[in-house]
């Protein structure tokens, strides 16, 4: 199985910063690469696909690129809406694997 | 508008069998790969497996001997079953459509994402 490990877990930030999370894929994924997110009771959100193909719908602050196996999802500027748990998922085979989440919280 | 629900008992007893139904309203269930993944108490997501339309089925190494998928394209539902539960079993447990995007960035030919969820259900083993 490809292990999928994000950092930080969980980070603490202001409304109107910028925020990284980062996901490391344990081999090459190349792009197949997503990221959701998840509030609380909630279903997940697909955010971003394919590393940086934003959804439809989808703020524009939120974006999305990758360096080898490494991927980061960065919020140009945090909304009180945003804070929340953010999964990668690698979708280059199966078993299809998620990170272990990274929760954002509001400081 | 897509929408998936999530049906079933809430509480299952240990060594019993877990069965869920996924209703799919707004869209056809004949196409894409229909997915199963559950999340417990407080932890993480793990993806339990998918199947298509036609019926052939994918599924998580860790719990492929006791998973089964199905899908009825006459009632736009698919299934889920998962024999001889235990505490661990304990989950919300989600449905999702897994779509493709078409590249010729390499050979594989598709982007793959869980693009529309259920909102889950809640189920809980205890005796």
């Amino acid at each position: 199985d490809i292990q999928m490990t994000q950092s930080p877990s969980s980070l603490s930030a202001f409304v109107g910063d910028r925020v990284t999370i980062t996901c490391r894929a344990s081999q090459t994924i190349t792009r197949y690469l997503n990221w959701y997110q998840q509030k609380p009771g909630k279903a997940p959100k697909l955010l971003i696909y394919a590393a940086s193909s934003l959804q439809s719908g989808v703020p524009s602050r939120f974006s999305g690129s990758a360096s080898g196996t490494d991927f980061t999802l960065t919020i140009s500027s945090l909304q009180p809406e945003d804070f929340a748990t953010y999964y990668c998922q690698q979708s280059y085979s199966t078993p299809r694997t998620f990170g272990q989440g990274t929760k954002v919280e509001i400081k | 508008q897509l929408q998936l629900q999530e049906s079933g008992p809430g509480l299952v007893k240990p060594s019993e069998p877990l069965s869920l139904t996924c209703s799919v309203s707004g869209g056809s269930i004949s196409s894409y790969y229909w997915s199963w993944i559950r999340q417990p108490p407080g932890k993480g997501l793990e993806w339990i497996g998918y199947m298509s339309y036609s019926g052939s089925t994918t599924y998580n190494p860790s719990l492929k001997s006791r998973v089964t998928m199905s899908v009825d394209t006459s009632t736009n539902q698919f299934s889920l079953r998962l024999s001889s539960v235990t505490a661990a079993d304990t989950a919300v447990y989600y449905c999702a459509r897994e779509t493709g995007q078409r590249h010729y960035y390499d050979s594989r030919g598709y982007f793959y994402y869980m693009d529309v969820w259920g909102k889950g259900t809640t189920v809980t083993v205890s005796s």
